[in-house]
């Protein structure tokens, strides 16, 4: 089975622009969450979509947005980029958000590295 | 407040020694869960263990084992005989029932570095 593919890989962008990054997670999950990564903060988790519907969201401004398709597919979008989006922004899916059994495990993809000059 | 706690930044071993990572969890809930996520330097996590906070067994799966103890709040995990591959970031994380079950709360990382 494919694992969670995350498009582009790689990404280099100005201030002001916008981006948006893609998601696929595996084949049947339903959940899929997205984090960034930077040196000075770590991991920290930015959304969490479950059947279209945003379930959680983490202490990022506005200007993050997300959304999920009917097909699990997601997106995020960052508008107005700074500096300090430079990160890599990490994608992972789960077969049932419910909070039961090992199907809540989260797997990752390879990551969106995000280069705002 | 930081949740999960990674006090080890770096660790250095020579092929073959045990690891062991050290991570300290807060939580208020009776309901959670921990996870191993391991980051080579390609940048992917990958999932090792997870457990459950009503499953204090303490198991060993290969080269991995976790020492995994509610009185203390700890969730440790250890290599057995390691190798050069094992070299990466180590994650701790945690998910609460009273959160989101698709929220994921990690340390800050202990980077292993196994040499030859």
């Amino acid at each position: 089975k494919a694992g969670v593919t995350q498009t582009p890989r790689y990404l280099i962008k100005t201030r002001g622009q916008q981006v948006t990054l893609s998601c696929s997670p595996i084949s049947g999950h339903r959940s899929v969450s997205w984090y960034q990564q930077t040196p000075g903060q770590g991991l920290q988790f930015l959304f969490e979509y479950f059947s279209e519907t945003q379930r959680n969201k983490g202490n990022f401004p506005g200007r993050f947005s997300g959304r999920q398709f009917s097909n699990s597919r997601s997106e995020m979008n960052v508008s107005t980029l700074e500096l300090g989006d430079s990160a890599l922004y990490l994608c992972a899916s789960s077969l049932v958000a419910s909070g039961g059994g090992a199907t809540d495990t989260q797997y990752f993809g390879p990551g969106t590295r995000l280069t705002v000059l | 407040a930081q949740k999960v706690t990674q006090a080890q930044t770096e660790i250095s071993v020579v092929e073959k020694e045990d690891v062991t990572l050290d991570c300290v969890y807060e939580t208020r809930d009776t309901t959670y869960y921990l996870f191993w996520y391991k980051q080579p330097p390609s940048g992917e996590l990958v999932f090792l263990i997870r457990r459950n906070s009503f499953d204090e067994q303490n198991e060993i799966s290969g080269r991995y084992s976790w020492n995994f103890q509610k009185s203390t709040s700890s969730f440790n995990f250890t290599i057995t005989a390691s190798q050069v591959v094992d070299s990466a970031v180590y994650f701790c994380a945690l998910s609460e029932a009273t959160d989101s079950w698709g929220k994921l709360q990690f340390g800050a990382g202990t980077q292993v570095v196994v040499t030859p």
